[in-house]
Order: structure tokens, then C-alpha cells, then sequence
């Protein structure tokens, strides 16, 4: 078993949509929690973080974690084309070591 | 903000070859950087440590022959892949830390190597 899984996709939703991405995860000692983004062919850049439990909001962007279920979710309000791309989640234990999600990719159609 | 340059963006390359990817932070000086790759829906896999002014740490699994690190000064990493044969095909991405934090990864553009 992975540490960290999320479905690799792709997701294809409409424009205006709201778009939910997950990742699960088994250690339950990781504290903190990011989203990144990666364009195609392009590094990841890091779109959202939070540590321990609760929910972050930035703009149109989301992140909950919730460690009772060992479960975090990045949601997209009215998506727009160009938020498409892959969506990675990495968890980390202290302020070192990331684990890596597979990416999902994830498909905005105008 | 912090900036990490990845040259080249995309090479092929001969069996046989090898090939340099280089990794610079333009803004920060970088004492460690990661070298990762990264094959189509999978995870970015960490190959290794990049220390500068000290040998590289490397994953379990990753052959330290076969990915010569260098990192000579403390913002230029390079990544040698020798005698490349195409299973070595696939998105290398190097990072470094630009802050504090598990947060605090910049991350280049990636090099998508071809072996042909």
C-alpha cells in the first residue's frame, strides 16, 4: 500500500464547475499537508498548504484535511480553463521530507 | 520570489550518451537541492540529495553511477545521466529550499530526457 494515493484521472468537468480533488493517505504522523500544481511539462509550484486539521481558504481554493479520516481535499470554485492541469498533493511528517500523490489530472472544457 | 532555473528543457539523446541537466537557484543560495523524476501518473520520485560541497545522498534503488550529482557551489546542482539507455527516458525536476518549512521547495521546470 502507497502511503499517499490520489487517482491519477483525468477529470473532466465544464467551465463554472466546482471541482473536488482527494488524496488519502496511512501515516498518520504526517502533519503537513500541500497542494501543488504543474503545468504540462513545467516543475510544481505550490498552490496551497495547511498543517494539522481544518480548512484554508485562498480565492477560489479550498484545502481541507481531515486527520480522523486521513483524507485532504482541494476544492476549485468556478473553475476556469485555465486551471487545468495536474494537481498533486505531498504530505510530510516534519519540515523535511515530502510524499508525493501520483497527480490528478484534471481537465477544465470551456 | 524564489526562482529555480532547469536547463535544458527537453533533450534526446543517443544509447549510450550522456547527458547534463543543470539546476540553478537565480535568487537564493541553495546548500541543498532534490533531484526527482517523474514518470506519466505516477509520483514525483526523489532520487536524491544534492549537498553542496558534499557527496549527493541517493535513494535506495538509484544508481549513483548511473546519476553523477554534482553541486559545486551553492547555486548551481548538475545532474550527469551516463551511458543513457531508454528506460533512463522520462521528467527530471530538480528543487531546492528557498524558505523554512515543508513548504519552503522551489522547484525548475523540468527536463524531459528522450533516449532513443
Amino acid at each position: 500500500q502507497k502511503e499517499v494515493e490520489q487517482d491519477p484521472g483525468p477529470l473532466s468537468v465544464p467551465e463554472g464547475a466546482i471541482v473536488s480533488l482527494n488524496c488519502t493517505y496511512s501515516n498518520s504522523a504526517f502533519q503537513y499537508f500541500m497542494w501543488y500544481r504543474q503545468y504540462s511539462r513545467k516543475g510544481p509550484e505550490l498552490l496551497m498548504y495547511t498543517y494539522s486539521s481544518g480548512n484554508k481558504e485562498d480565492g477560489r481554493f479550498t484545502a481541507q484535511v481531515d486527520k480522523s479520516s486521513k483524507y485532504i481535499s482541494l476544492f476549485i470554485r468556478d473553475s476556469q480553463p485555465s486551471d487545468s492541469a495536474t494537481y498533486l498533493c505531498a504530505m510530510s511528517e516534519d519540515n523535511y521530507q515530502l510524499i508525493w500523490g501520483a497527480g490528478t489530472k484534471l481537465i477544465i472544457k470551456p | 520570489g524564489a526562482v529555480v532555473s532547469q536547463h535544458p528543457s527537453r533533450v534526446i539523446c543517443k544509447s549510450g550518451t550522456s547527458v547534463k541537466i543543470e539546476c540553478r537557484s537565480l535568487d537564493f543560495q541553495a546548500t541543498t537541492m532534490f533531484w526527482y523524476r517523474q514518470f506519466p501518473k505516477q509520483s514525483l520520485m526523489l532520487m536524491a540529495t544534492s549537498n553542496e560541497g558534499s557527496k549527493a545522498t541517493y535513494e535506495q534503488g538509484v544508481e549513483k553511477d548511473k546519476f553523477l550529482i554534482n553541486h559545486a557551489s551553492l547555486t548551481l546542482s548538475t545532474l550527469t545521466v551516463t551511458s543513457a539507455h531508454p528506460e533512463d527516458s522520462s521528467f527530471y525536476i530538480c528543487s531546492a529550499r528557498s524558505g523554512t518549512g515543508p513548504y519552503g521547495y522551489t522547484f525548475g521546470s523540468g527536463t524531459r530526457l528522450t533516449v532513443v
